[in-house]
């Protein structure tokens, strides 16, 4: 089986500006998290989609949206950015309607805002 | 949601146990306990999780107090691979949006 991918690994953007950031799940996971890990600190929730719906949100605005695919790739996408904004962006994925299964996280996307 | 309370840094000797504490007083009762570990560079990976009894898998085990505010990670035999963050989460039964807080980093000496 593959594990959860994501890209790009790196990206700068200016203030201001969008970005789109892509995961894609393990086979099979019908669901899929987006975390915002700042420097030193521990990953914070976004967003969770499931068969791709929207299924909770972290305290992040409205700027971060997101869609999952039917193949349960997803994008996270980031309107206006703002220099808070850069951190590591990690997705995971599961099948979290079977009970307390683990989350695979891939490897992450490093966003910086300048 | 949940708070937890974990040591900010712990170190150990390889080849020795290391036992991680974990405060979580306000945990619901169908919480799980879960815990992850974040090695440099990585995203974080899984390790074990909990409701109510302790549990044991290839990479760890897991003490549960028995009135379920705090719980224990324990590698019983730490190497230099096990140097990472671990963090300890409440989570429900379904659909968890895991919480994470700020962990402990633990240092293992060869």
């Amino acid at each position: 089986e593959t594990g959860v991918t994501q890209s790009p690994t790196h990206l700068i953007k200016t203030r201001g500006q969008q970005v789109t950031l892509r995961c894609s799940s393990q086979s099979g996971h019908n669901t899929v998290s987006w975390y915002q890990q700042a420097l030193g600190q521990g990953p914070q929730f976004i967003f969770q989609y499931y068969r791709e719906e929207e299924n909770g949100r972290g305290n992040f605005p409205p700027r971060f949206s997101g869609l999952q695919f039917p193949n349960y790739s997803s994008e996270l996408n980031v309107n206006a950015l703002e220099l808070d904004d850069s951190a590591l962006y990690l997705c995971a994925s599961s099948l979290a309607d079977r009970g307390p299964s683990e989350q695979y996280f891939g490897p992450g996307t490093r966003l910086t805002v300048t | 949601d949940a708070k937890t309370t974990q040591p900010n840094s712990m170190e150990s000797n390889e080849e020795e146990p290391v036992h991680l504490p974990c405060n979580h007083s306000t945990i619901s009762g169908t919480d799980y306990i879960h815990w992850y570990r974040q090695l440099p560079s990585q995203g974080p990976e899984y390790v074990i999780h909990g409701l109510t009894s302790n549990v044991n898998n290839r990479m760890a085990s897991l003490a549960i107090a028995e009135d379920r505010k705090s719980s224990t990670l324990i590698l019983h035999r730490a190497t230099l691979r096990d140097a990472a963050v671990y963090y300890c989460i409440p989570g429900g039964y379904n659909f968890n949006k895991f919480y994470f807080g700020s962990g402990t980093k633990l240092n293992v000496k060869p």
